[in-house]
């Protein structure tokens, strides 16, 4: 089945650094989406990306879809302590045939923030 | 709105108890979707209804019953659920046409099977 590696699994660093996780994949999907979770409560939506090559911001988070469709990264810039969570990248493969409608997940980056 | 509500937050049952839990949305999604995550690993896809249809059954036990009576509903109903079961359920929802879109998820149903 599809797999999604996820990178890296988690991260330590200091309050103010910039952040970069990225996500790889063996399929070509037509949109990407990157998700935080708080502990107990279900994911939140940071970015979607619909468009090979689109470089996307949300406030001090930036993600791209890769050219390939395999790929794509999220940037954190002056991270908080707030950022603190795990972190999913997710796609979609392409429309048609039993998998339409499917996300599939990375693992997951935990990304711990010391202020 | 971008919510998705999911009640109770919290369910303790027993293996032989029936329960049920809910997901509602009023955001015009036609796309339903039940996951199941455990500690520290990713949501893992259970049911899609397009269309208040099951398109997508993710070969999960018959313990485990969905059902969407309209398009703003979803429900998962529990009955013989083992230890093993226990775990963050999640609804989360999405447009559907002309093709899929991005996925809101609600906060989750803490499960624990006693």
């Amino acid at each position: 089945g599809q797999q999604l590696n996820q990178s890296p699994q988690s991260m330590f660093i200091q309050e103010g650094e910039d952040v970069s996780m990225n996500c790889t994949s063996s399929s070509i999907f037509n949109t990407w989406l990157w998700y935080k979770q708080d502990p107990g409560e279900g994911p939140v939506l940071l970015i979607a990306l619909y468009k090979a090559g689109e470089l996307t911001s949300n406030g001090r988070l930036t993600a791209q879809f890769g050219i390939t469709r395999k790929d794509s990264f999220l940037n954190i810039s002056a991270s908080i302590p707030s950022d603190v969570g795990i972190y999913f990248c997710a796609g979609q493969l392409d429309a048609g045939g039993t998998s339409y409608g499917k996300l599939t997940f990375g693992q997951g980056t935990i990304l711990t923030v010391h202020p | 709105d971008t919510e998705v509500t999911q009640t109770p937050k919290h369910l303790v049952m027993g293996m032989t108890n029936k329960k049920s839990l809910k997901c509602e949305q009023h955001m015009g999604h036609r796309a339903m979707y039940w996951y199941k995550q455990k500690a520290k690993k990713p949501p893992e896809l259970m049911f899609v209804y397009s269309y208040e249809k099951l398109s997508i059954n993710e070969s999960v036990p018959s313990r485990f019953s969905p059902e969407c009576p309209n398009s703003s509903l979803l429900n998962l109903h529990l009955h013989a659920l083992q230890p093993e079961d226990s775990a963050l359920y999640l609804c989360a929802s999405s447009y559907s046409i002309p093709s899929f879109t991005e996925a809101f998820f609600g906060q989750g149903t803490r499960l624990t099977v006693v």
